[in-house]
């Protein structure tokens, strides 16, 4: 049972244009959701958060918006850039018992800007 | 600040062997979780060890297991390998207090194959 969906493996986009990733979720528990960007041969690197009482974000180019009610959030960047081409991350935190929060992921969004 | 450090980078062992991957967290950080990355599978979590005690555990079988020594330092071990276990192996630290704005740091990963 995949709790939390990234249902487009990959994206393309023109640089300068919007890209937007999304994620779907099914646990009403999750607090807080989280996006990484990983490049290959590297580990994943923290991109942005937002809590699930709040439903946007935003830091830069990047803006994390929250649709608690349809579970769904999605991820802009504007403008794009080459630079952002990686495997993106939606990640949700639930707790877990004994002070621990665990971190469920998608499966992963493969994002390529072209010049 | 150093970040999370993983060894070794690579690693080729064969059916029936077992296996243990190093990890050291950030300076200051007590919390070491381990994911599994396969291709198409996103990361899956292992376990989580906070002060030497395995606090949060994933869906894997008995064959996966860790420590955590006084100095956070993690280890994982797999043992009687098989061939679904070549993959990607991610760990990451954190504070571990469990606070909103708690990120995970991962490390570069270790490259497992199992022939």
């Amino acid at each position: 049972d995949q709790q939390v969906k990234q249902n487009s493996p990959s994206l393309s986009v023109q640089e300068g244009r919007i890209s937007i990733l999304n994620c779907d979720y099914t646990n009403s528990m999750f607090d807080y959701f989280l996006w990484y960007k990983k490049y290959p041969a590297e580990g994943p690197t923290f991109l942005i958060s937002i809590s699930s009482i709040k439903d946007k974000n935003e830091d830069g180019r990047f803006t994390v918006f929250l649709n608690k009610s349809a579970k769904h959030l999605s991820l802009h960047i504007v403008p794009s850039q080459p630079g952002d081409s990686a495997v993106y991350f939606c990640a949700a935190r639930v707790y877990s018992g004994a002070g621990s929060y665990q971190l469920t992921f998608g499966k992963g969004t493969k994002l390529s800007v072209i010049p | 600040k150093a970040g999370v450090t993983q060894t070794p980078r690579y690693l080729i062992k064969t059916r029936g062997q077992q296996v243990t991957l190093s990890c050291s967290p950030i300076s200051g950080h007590r919390s070491v979780s381990w994911y599994q990355q396969t291709p198409g599978q996103g990361l899956q979590f292992l376990f989580e060890y906070f002060s030497e005690t395995q606090r949060n555990k994933g869906n894997f079988p008995g064959r996966f297991s860790g420590r955590q020594f006084s100095n956070s330092r993690s280890e994982m071990n797999v043992s009687t390998l098989e061939l679904g276990d070549s993959a990607l192996y991610l760990c990451a630290s954190s504070g571990g207090t469990g606070q909103s704005n708690e990120k995970l740091f991962f490390g570069s990963g270790t490259q497992l194959s199992v022939l």
